[in-house]
């Protein structure tokens, strides 16, 4: 069965310091990829996506992240990050061999103390 | 572009109502819409996935009476919770894709509240 994780429910970070997000997926297909940021009541919005190519991608508000086959991740990073980015944060995986549904995983909640 | 909207935004009803929430893609033909369902403080959970003129694939457990979608247009799907129960109130999202596209387009979502 698809399934997504990931491990960090929390995390806090220092206005500044520098963020990794982690995601791990278990599929039985070549995946696509997708970060979602979440703001309290509100809908999600993409970050960034990865569907082939390089590896290493490039989204919005200066996040990047990179997918790694042999680990079976996909982990978000900043190098610095603002007060604004505290939101939840979710990984899904797709793939065309199972209707593009989507799963996502529970989701990391980021806190940036000042 | 990219525009999916969802309305209402929030919606109250009584226990035993129905209420139908709406999903337009605003730019774009939506050959699939996907409705979520997410509980407070939890992730998003596929619920069904309708194609445009036809009938919607339930994720198991998801009851199809009570769910009800219709993909009437390519741009355009409802959900109605019918008799609705306090249990039903949760935060429901829907997404639509376009033939040519992984990528699915998010609504901002809609919140039901069953007193």
């Amino acid at each position: 069965a698809q399934s997504v994780t990931q491990p960090d429910i929390h995390i806090t970070v220092s206005e500044g310091a520098s963020l990794e997000l982690r995601c791990n997926y278990s599929y039985g297909a070549t995946p696509y990829l997708f970060w979602y940021v979440q703001s309290p009541g509100q809908g999600l919005q993409l970050l960034l996506k990865y569907f082939s190519g390089d590896t290493l991608v490039q989204g919005i508000k200066g996040f990047e992240a990179e997918f790694k086959r042999s680990q079976s991740s996909f982990n978000l990073r900043k190098p610095s990050v603002h007060w604004s980015d505290a939101a939840e944060y979710f990984c899904a995986v797709g793939a065309l061999e199972y209707g593009n549904k989507l799963v996502f995983g529970a989701g990391t909640i980021l806190r940036v103390k000042s | 572009g990219a525009v999916v909207s969802q309305h209402p935004s929030w919606v109250i009803c009584k226990s035993g109502t129905s209420v139908k929430i709406e999903c337009r893609s605003l730019d774009f033909q939506a050959t699939t819409m996907f409705w979520y369902r997410q509980f407070p403080k939890q992730s998003l959970m596929l619920m069904a996935t309708s194609n445009e003129g036809s009938k919607a694939t339930y994720e198991q457990g998801v009851e199809k009476d009570k769910f009800l979608i219709n993909h009437a247009s390519l741009t355009l799907s409802t959900l109605t919770v019918t008799s609705a129960h306090p249990e039903d109130s949760s935060f429901y999202i829907c997404s639509a894709r376009d033939g040519t596209s992984y990528e699915q387009y998010f609504g901002p979502g809609t919140r039901l509240t069953v007193t």
